[in-house]
C-alpha cells in the first residue's frame, strides 16, 4: 500500500526566504506526483504534475523534482511572499489512485 | 462557469436529515471524483466515475450514495450521517481515468453533521 509523508508538518519564513517542501512515498511505482496549494477552507489548487519518466519540473518561482528510486519529491519556493502561506500538499498516483500526504501547514512573514 | 463548481458550499445538516452535493464541471471531461477531507489527516479518495460508470468505492459507508447522470454532473446524496462524517467534501475531474490525467478540484463543500 502506497504511503505518501510530507516533513515538517508546519513551516514558518520570513519573507524573502526560499522555501523546501518534502514530500516522500513508500512504492516507487508511480505514474506521476502533483503538488497542490491549499488556502483555508478551499478547496485544491494544482501547482505541477512530474510524469514518472521526469526528474524536474518548473513554473515561474516554483520548481518541483522527483526522484523515484528514492521515493522523494521537493518543491522548492524561490524569494517567498506572504501570499505563499498555505498549506501545500503532495499527490502519488500509483495505479490510477491519487495518494495524498497530510500537507505541510507554510506561513510566510511580511 | 468555468472549472470545477461546488454547491452548496457550506451546509449544516441533522443526523436524521437527507441532502445531496452537487458538482459541475466544465472542462469536458470524462471522469469525476469524489474525496473527503477530515480534520488532521489526509485526502481519501471515496468514488470514482469514468463515462457515468462507478468504478471505484472504496469501502464508503452505505449513507453515502453517489450518482452521477452524466459526464458533467456528479451528485453525493446523504442520509443518516454521524458527526464523524463532518468534513470537507472535495470534487475532481480529469480527462480519463487513467493514472496519467491530471485532476482537476472544486471548491469543496463544508459539511457539518449535528
Amino acid at each position: 500500500k502506497q504511503e505518501v509523508t510530507q516533513i515538517p508538518a508546519a513551516l514558518s519564513v520570513p519573507e524573502g526566504e526560499n522555501l523546501v517542501l518534502n514530500c516522500s512515498f513508500t512504492d516507487s511505482a508511480i505514474y506521476n506526483l502533483q503538488w497542490f496549494r491549499q488556502d483555508p477552507g478551499k478547496g485544491l489548487t494544482s501547482l505541477l504534475l512530474i510524469q514518472s519518466s521526469q526528474r524536474e519540473q518548473t513554473s515561474g518561482r516554483l520548481n518541483a523534482s522527483l526522484d523515484k528510486s528514492s521515493g522523494r519529491s521537493t518543491l522548492y519556493i524561490a524569494a517567498s511572499q506572504p501570499g505563499d502561506s498555505a498549506t501545500y500538499l503532495c499527490a502519488v498516483n500509483s495505479w490510477g489512485k491519487l495518494q495524498f500526504g497530510a500537507g505541510t501547514q507554510v506561513v510566510v512573514t511580511p | 462557469e468555468t472549472g470545477v463548481t461546488q454547491t452548496p458550499r457550506h451546509l449544516v445538516m441533522g443526523m436524521t436529515n437527507k441532502k445531496s452535493l452537487k458538482c459541475e464541471q466544465h472542462l469536458g471531461h470524462n471522469a469525476m471524483y469524489w474525496y473527503k477531507q477530515s480534520a488532521k489527516k489526509p485526502l481519501e479518495l471515496m468514488f470514482v466515475y469514468s463515462l457515468e460508470e462507478r468504478v471505484e468505492n472504496n469501502s464508503v459507508p452505505s449513507r453515502f450514495s453517489p450518482e452521477c447522470p452524466n459526464s458533467s454532473h456528479l451528485f453525493l446524496h446523504l442520509h443518516t450521517l454521524q458527526p464523524e462524517d463532518s468534513a470537507l467534501y472535495l470534487c475532481a475531474s480529469s480527462p480519463g481515468k487513467g493514472p496519467w490525467n491530471e485532476q482537476f478540484f472544486g471548491p469543496g463543500t463544508r459539511l457539518t453533521v449535528l
